[in-house]
């Protein structure tokens, strides 16, 4: 599986954009981003996923470089609720794992602290 | 809409025993579907992952045992607990792929602990 880096924590102020960061230099050309992000105690929640176009979901914004060889996360304006760790991922083809399972490898992802 | 439960939230458990957590998924049909260990302090580990009913895919050799009864069913298991069972069990969900399938959908989870 390729492999994703993330800065291991990263500071926010309430209400300003935050921007973060993953590099995943060995992507695939069929390798989908996927970002979730898991609150205090809860399970990981689905935030957003590209291919290759930017992407804009009411949660969140994806950018992806041109080269696929990394992307930003982008919360247009942090809450405190949106402290939490967020992971990047790759989701290998699904024809690798036979074609029926979006299997799903999680790193260690970053900790993002939002500050009132 | 669907819904993914887990019980029991928590559980405490002496080494040796064995264990039996639970997951069911309500409102969908032929879900993929996924077991998550987190230890304290740790990222998310993928232990099993089942595409039908008896069909499991382990990840990682362990003390651990996963099954499929029924369709939207997914049982992890252990005949005896040890120390470094210890974690935050969760269980998520997502359609296959061939039903055009993305996201995965994650249960609230259960917290072992064994002593």
């Amino acid at each position: 599986d390729a492999k994703t880096t993330q800065p291991n924590s990263m500071e926010s102020n309430e209400e300003e954009p935050v921007h973060l960061p993953c590099n995943h230099s060995t992507i695939s050309g069929t390798d989908y981003i996927h970002w979730y992000r898991q609150l205090p105690s809860q399970g990981p929640e689905y935030v957003i996923h590209g291919l290759t176009s930017n992407v804009n979901n009411r949660m969140a914004s994806l950018a992806i470089a041109e080269d696929r060889k990394s992307s930003t996360l982008i919360l247009h304006r942090a809450t405190l609720r949106d402290a939490a760790v967020y992971y990047c991922i790759l989701r290998s083809s699904p024809t690798d794992y036979g074609g029926a399972t979006n299997k799903l490898i999680f790193g260690t992802g970053t900790l993002l602290a939002v500050q009132p | 809409s669907q819904t993914i439960h887990q019980w029991p939230a928590t559980l405490v458990q002496p080494v040796g025993s064995p264990l039996s957590l639970e997951c069911t998924v309500e409102g969908t049909s032929n879900p993929n579907l996924y077991w998550y260990r987190q230890a304290a302090g740790r990222g998310l580990q993928l232990l099993f992952y089942s595409v039908g009913i008896g069909q499991i895919s382990s990840e990682v050799p362990q003390n651990l045992s996963a099954s499929r009864p029924q369709d939207r069913q997914f049982i992890l298991s252990s005949k005896k607990l040890l120390l470094s069972d210890s974690g935050f069990y969760l269980c998520a969900w997502s359609p296959s792929i061939l039903a055009g399938g993305d996201e995965q959908y994650f249960g609230p989870g259960t917290r072992l602990t064994v002593t």
